[in-house]
């Protein structure tokens, strides 16, 4: 089960802006570094922020991360087709040893 | 570059055990842990576990010790998730994946389909 929070879907036209919430705690969020995965039907996820905010190589300005307090976010803007995706967030969870995903959220662009 | 390339789909019965293989080239194999992630059919994703291929120790999330064992072959660059006494909620695919930074996965493999079914 997830320690993660996360809205199961969010929607928007294209070329709007979307964002995503990633709820936790002060042992996973609050004290550590959060990711953000992309997941295509079909395909292995992909890393779209890290440390909280820095984007790798090749994702490009439109995507980017913040956190505060035990929650983080992802945004997206000048929202594509491309985009429909699941995304997730993740962590490190120091009370559970272990690293942790959130609940995973659908996008769609209307 | 870099690539993780993974075994290929498995089908079992329930008690058999399986070897998923992770195959690690374009980088210093020693550097980088290498953790586990599975996905049920139509859930999110779920941390196994991961290796440290210097040491060769492996650390596994509750749920994931006993049947779940990482190992690996440093002259082959490739690490291993063995699976035994299967059962049909293992069914997932699986998927091995580079840690840059503390659960910040930069590279995937491309995942191994695992169907545990009598």
């Amino acid at each position: 089960q997830s320690v993660l929070t996360q809205p199961p879907s969010v929607s928007a036209a294209p070329g709007q802006k979307v964002t995503i919430s990633c709820s936790g705690s002060n042992s996973n969020i609050g004290n550590n570094y959060v990711s953000w995965y992309q997941q295509l039907p079909g395909t292995a996820p992909k890393l779209l922020i890290h440390e909280n905010t820095k984007r790798p190589s090749g994702i490009p300005d439109r995507i980017s991360g913040s956190k505060s307090g035990t929650s983080a976010t992802l945004g997206i803007t000048g929202l594509q087709t491309g985009d429909e995706a699941d995304y997730y967030c993740g962590a490190w969870d120091t009370s559970l040893s272990a690293g942790v995903f959130g609940t995973g959220t659908r996008v769609t662009v209307l | 570059q870099v690539q993780l390339v993974q075994s290929g789909s498995e089908l079992k019965k329930p008690g058999a055990s399986v070897k998923v293989s992770c195959k690690a080239s374009g980088y210093t194999f020693n550097v980088y842990s290498i953790n586990w992630v599975r996905q049920a059919p139509g859930q999110g994703l779920e941390w196994i576990g991961y290796i440290n291929p210097n040491t060769g120790n492996p650390t596994y999330a509750q749920g994931f010790t006993g049947r779940f064992v990482f190992s690996l072959d440093s002259s082959v660059t490739t690490i291993y998730l063995q699976i035994s006494s299967l059962e049909a909620e293992d069914t997932a695919v699986y998927y091995c994946a580079r840690d840059r930074h503390t659960i910040a996965f930069d590279y995937w493999g491309q995942g191994t389909l695992l169907t545990v079914s009598s």
